[in-house]
């Protein structure tokens, strides 16, 4: 079935330091590819999505792009910040799972100031 | 407007007892979700509603778990008897609508501890 495969935290990185999240789907045609944070105390929130191949998503100053070819959609960030400590997730919906959203583990990531 | 409302925020309960949880959607939102999420692990569906019918209750363990969407709106997950093992956050989300591309809205998750 359709699944998700996120890099492991936690990641630790100092303030304005560039971020990369893995992410890897697999998944039977063309889904949909989310990245949803979760802050503490907080519930899950949508951050950026992608539709189709080649789109990128951003928000925030985050980004990811929906790669076909590698079936990636990894999280960047130019300069973080220490209010972007949070647990990330990636996410895929897509027919073939009868839509439902399918997470993948989880990234939390920490700033040092 | 108003975000996806859910209560309790904490329960604590022994095993074997039983706990309900409810769920009250953004209004006008026609598909709802409830997830499981345990420490250190993403959020697991276990059931989808479309309106108050069933679209995906593959991974809920029917013999202990039930669910139900009365009049399309508000939703309550039931857990009898409780079990260790089912220590978790239950989060419910809601959507517009049922598709590949549509945001979910989540509440802030009932915090479940069994002892």
């Amino acid at each position: 079935g359709d699944s998700v495969t996120q890099m492991e935290g936690p990641v630790t990185l100092s303030e304005e330091a560039f971020l990369t999240i893995n992410c890897t789907y697999t998944a039977t045609g063309y889904p949909s590819l989310f990245w949803y944070v979760q802050y503490p105390g907080e519930g899950l929130q949508l951050l950026l999505k992608a539709t189709k191949a080649d789109d990128k998503g951003s928000n925030k100053g985050f980004e990811a792009t929906y790669r076909k070819e590698t079936t990636s959609f990894h999280l960047e960030k130019g300069s973080v910040q220490v209010s972007d400590s949070a647990v990330y997730f990636c996410a895929l919906s897509s027919y073939s799972s009868a839509s439902k959203i399918i997470f993948g583990s989880g990234t939390r990531l920490s700033i040092r100031p | 407007e108003a975000g996806v409302a859910q209560s309790p925020r904490y329960k604590i309960i022994e095993k074997r007892q039983s706990v309900a949880f409810w769920c009250n959607p953004i209004s006008g939102h026609a598909t709802l979700y409830w997830y499981q999420q345990i420490l250190g692990q993403g959020p697991k569906l276990l059931i989808q509603f479309q309106n108050n019918g069933v679209v995906d209750d593959s991974q809920l363990p029917k013999d202990r778990f039930s669910a139900e969407r009365l009049k399309g709106v508000d939703s309550t997950l039931k857990i009898q008897p409780a079990k260790l093992e089912d220590s978790a956050v239950y989060l419910c989300a809601s959507s517009l609508y049922t598709g590949t591309g549509v945001e979910a809205f989540f509440g802030q998750g009932t915090r479940l501890t069994v002892v």
